[in-house]
């Protein structure tokens, strides 16, 4: 599968921050999907990019799909501690559709008290 | 609530045991998937079941066998596993032609 570079790895914040973190690939993708996972969950899908230059909102979440389709950011804003959990973009595993996908290695974000 | 089911939701087995992990879906999709995720990591895939049919096996060794009775049902059979094959086993579903791919909630597999 393809890489994806996602930074920061960890972040610390208190509650009411916003959060941003970001995804790249070495290679062009289609689509860039961001995922949250909870502690012995699976991810829960957030939100779904298919366009270059796309901005789309879930709530507090909001992501973009970078115009060169080599990157993707989210943001989340005025943090809660239901955030806390690891953030992971994904693309298509190799063609796209059925063929799975590749994961970045995630965003741990944790909520200072 | 979770469209895709999976059972059990821990595991504990010997090397030598033979166990079956299954997961259901209910959404008419007709692609189906294997993750493996280890503590700290991203989720990798293993096998892919477009159809019913196995279309990508991500070189995973034999001890690992999936099976896709029916476009609602996935098996993964395990067999003489090793501890480093201790990990949370992840199902997702697609419609066949998207990438959005939706997760059950894991086997948390312990090999002793």
């Amino acid at each position: 599968g393809q890489q994806l570079n996602q930074s920061p790895q960890s972040m610390f914040i208190q509650e009411g921050e916003d959060v941003s973190m970001n995804c790249t690939s070495s290679s062009i993708f289609n689509t860039w999907l961001w995922y949250k996972q909870d502690p012995g969950e699976g991810p829960v899908l957030l939100i779904a990019l298919y366009k270059a230059g796309e901005l789309t909102s879930n709530g507090r979440l909001t992501a973009q799909f970078g115009i060169t389709r080599k990157d993707s950011f989210l943001n989340i804003s005025a943090s809660i501690p239901s955030d806390v959990g690891i953030y992971f973009c994904a693309g298509p595993y190799s063609g796209g559709g059925a063929d799975g996908l590749t994961f970045g290695k995630g965003t741990h974000l944790i909520i200072q008290p | 609530d979770t469209e895709v089911t999976q059972t059990p939701k821990h595991l504990v087995m010997g090397m030598t045991n033979k166990k079956s992990l299954k997961c259901e879906q209910h959404m008419g999709h007709r692609a189906m998937y294997w993750y493996k995720q280890k503590a700290k990591k991203p989720p990798e895939l293993m096998f892919v079941y477009s159809y019913e049919k196995l279309s990508i096996n991500e070189s995973v060794p034999s001890r690992f066998s999936p099976e896709c009775p029916n476009s609602s049902l996935l098996n993964l059979h395990l067999h003489a596993l090793q501890p480093e094959d201790s990990a949370l086993y992840l199902c997702a579903t697609t419609w066949g032609g998207g990438t959005e791919a939706f997760f059950g909630q894991g086997t948390r597999l312990t090999v002793v």
